[in-house]
């Protein structure tokens, strides 16, 4: 079945690097996203990466997927109070359409002084 | 260029009555997809609209059901509301189906009393 799995809550300090992990069950997936909600709006897309790259990397941000183990990961480096938000990861079952995501349900990072 | 737009951003609505969300798609896009958000079931798919057609649905009864202009703007619609239907839905544009990212815009709110 469809099923994404992440830690429900990470504290770091400021100024240190936040690991977000996920696990996914759908090998088929062709896009894996990560997305930040903060109180009170909509989801912002953060990155994503296509089913054929091992990492990506933006500014701060990394991703990291590892297929056999259907694991990937969210790194924020010189993790700021400001990046305090719920981070959701999401697949795309091919069986499911492109376009159905399937989230998971979000870790909320807290970032303390 | 603009974000996805919803609209109202909230509502309030009574049991029985029924209920139309709006939604603008980024400039250029023609793929616009439904999301729910609560806090038992997290995000869950609802449906997505492809050149005025849709193209995957999710488990969701027929009370919910959407549709798409020429001009890609959507629309969904919610009749007999109950309790249960109050969440964040979440709309969502990408250029096309299954090649590029889903773009959330910040919701509507929808409260059942």
């Amino acid at each position: 079945g469809e099923d994404v799995e992440q830690s429900l809550f990470l504290s770091v300090r400021e100024g240190d690097s936040s690991v977000i992990n996920c696990t996914y069950t759908d090998s088929s997936s062709t896009y894996l996203y990560w997305y930040k909600q903060e109180p009170g709006a909509g989801l912002q897309l953060l990155t994503y990466i296509f089913s054929n790259m091992d990492m990506k990397q933006d500014q701060r941000l990394t991703v990291l997927l590892n297929k056999k183990d259907k694991h990937l990961s969210l790194r924020i480096a010189d993790t700021q109070t400001g990046d305090s938000a719920i981070y959701f990861c999401a697949e795309t079952p091919l069986s499911g359409g492109y376009n159905k995501l399937i989230f998971g349900a979000g870790t909320r990072l807290a970032v303390h002084p | 260029k603009a974000g996805v737009t919803q609209t109202p951003r909230y509502l309030i609505k009574t049991r029985g009555q029924q209920v139309t969300l709006s939604c603008s798609p980024i400039s250029g896009h023609r793929s616009v997809s439904w999301y729910q958000q609560t806090p038992g079931q997290g995000l869950q798919f609802l449906f997505e609209y492809f050149s005025e057609t849709q193209r995957n649905k999710g488990n969701f009864p027929g009370r919910f059901s959407g549709r798409q202009f020429s001009n890609s703007r959507s629309e969904m619609n919610v009749s007999t509301l109950e309790l249960g239907d109050s969440a964040l839905y979440l709309c969502a544009s990408s250029l096309r189906t299954g090649e590029s990212p889903l773009h959330f815009g910040n919701g509507t709110r929808l409260t059942v009393t």
